[in-house]
């Protein structure tokens, strides 16, 4: 089986520049998760969906983040404008249920100049 | 204090020693456990689910205490390819919503 997709897997763009990740988790999945990561922050969640439906957006940063999930084979993570600071690597995961592992696709590696 | 607390290390060990680490999560309502490995500029994976009876996967074995609050992981005969990240993720949920938490990791550095 397939495993959880994510594109673009290296992003380099300047800053003020509209950026779009995707993702396309594992089907029958039921969760899908969007994470950041850097050396000083760790591991972040951003956001999280449940059947295609936001549950927990808590951790976007500010509203230069957006997230859709427009069915269940496909997520985009966008930022408008971006800037400097949102330089990581961006994570989408997986789950078949809340409290099952998640499986995570290779990541998106985004630098803003 | 934070939810899910992990040593950072680095722990540096020779070949073939037994290397533990814990993982210490602050609510008692937590459910699922879990093992990640990450290696460097990769995603996290999988390495194994923690049950409350303790589970074995080869050289390592992972162990809950929800007495104490805290998981356990242990590599026995570390391979120079043990080398990574681990990750402890800490999960409570209901029928619709949950929370799934992750520790910062602890680095291995396995050495000839």
């Amino acid at each position: 089986d397939a495993g959880v997709i994510q594109s673009p897997r290296h992003e380099v763009t300047e800053m003020g520049q509209e950026v779009t990740l995707r993702c396309k988790p594992i089907s029958g999945h039921d969760y899908l998760f969007w994470y950041r990561q850097t050396m000083m922050r760790g591991l972040e969640l951003l956001i999280y969906f449940n059947n295609n439906v936001p549950i927990d957006d808590s951790g976007m940063p500010e509203d230069r983040f957006s997230a859709k999930m427009p069915n269940a084979s496909f997520s985009t993570l966008k930022i408008q404008p971006s800037e400097p600071r949102d330089s990581a690597v961006y994570f989408c995961a997986s789950s078949r249920d809340m409290g099952w592992p998640q499986h995570f696709g290779d990541g998106t590696r985004l630098s803003i100049l | 204090r934070k939810e899910v607390e992990q040593d950072p290390g680095p722990f540096n060990v020779p070949e073939g020693a037994t290397v533990a680490f814990n993982c210490t999560y602050s609510n008692s309502a937590s459910q699922s456990f879990f093992w990640y490995r990450q290696d460097c500029r990769k995603e996290p994976k999988l390495l194994m689910s923690v049950y409350s009876s303790g589970n074995e996967d080869g050289r390592f074995t992972a162990q809950l205490n929800r007495a104490s609050q805290y998981i356990s992981l242990l590599i026995r005969d570390s391979k120079l390819s043990d080398s990574a990240t681990y990750l402890c993720v800490v999960n409570i949920y209901n029928t619709n919503a949950g929370k799934s938490t992750f520790g910062d990791g602890t680095t291995l550095t396995v050495k000839p």
